[in-house]
């Protein structure tokens, strides 16, 4: 395997379900990040890790839970999802934080709550 | 704020036209990125501009980085079907900001 790699591609949950969603680089980078993708709309951060530190959270709902083990894992738990959470999930790592380092992305996890 | 506002939001074109897209902000970045996103994939890097002024060409594909570091633009010559998707810009500083996408459809 090469690259940013995620599974699963696609999930489909009910509110009350848990998932989680997985992420894997295969780049020997140190950052790793997820975004949520919706239509027509920005790509938005939600968290970064550094060297397996999470850097930031921007305001996710705690029904989004992250956990890096090492640095080329990144996984997102899912619980008690709503509706309007239905999206593309993206995982992307760098080399160093992206204030200086190319974000290579993976495929993402097309996520739709039922 | 750093939002962008990328344009136009979507176009259709025939194969064979020239292409030009944009982002603006009324913020100050110190790099700007585009980035060609394929349907059922993540977005990949297509250029990348480090200094205001820069013009960077990759194939068919021609960036800027404005002078003002507040705009960039992306040129696509001759198209073809496969450069079907959806463009995104990204302006870098501490951390990276991203515009809405421009979906391109072109017809054969």
């Amino acid at each position: 395997e090469t690259g940013v790699t995620q599974t699963p591609r696609h999930l489909v949950m009910g509110m009350t379900n848990k998932k989680s969603l997985k992420c894997e680089q295969h780049l020997g980078h140190n950052a790793m990040y997820w975004y949520k993708q919706s239509a027509k709309k920005p790509l938005e951060l939600m968290f970064v890790y550094n060297f397996k530190e999470q850097t930031e959270n921007n305001s996710v709902p705690s029904r989004f839970s992250p956990e890096c083990p090492n640095s080329s894992h990144l996984f997102l738990h899912l619980h008690t999802l709503q509706p309007e959470d239905s999206a593309l999930y993206l995982c992307a790592s760098s080399l160093g934080l992206a204030g200086t380092y190319e974000q290579f992305f993976g495929p993402g996890t097309r996520l739709t709550v039922l | 704020g750093q939002q962008l506002n990328q344009s136009p939001q979507s176009m259709f074109i025939q194969e064979g036209e020239d292409v030009s897209m944009n982002c603006t902000s009324s913020s100050i970045f110190n790099t700007w990125l585009w980035y060609k996103q394929d349907p059922g994939e993540g977005p990949v890097l297509l250029i990348a501009l480090y200094k205001a002024g820069e013009l960077t060409s990759n194939g068919r594909l021609t960036a800027q980085f404005g002078i003002t570091r507040k705009d960039s633009f992306l040129n696509i010559s001759a198209s073809i079907p496969s450069d079907v998707g959806i463009y995104f810009c990204a302006g870098r500083n501490n951390d990276m900001r991203f515009g809405a996408g421009t979906r391109l459809t072109v017809k054969p």
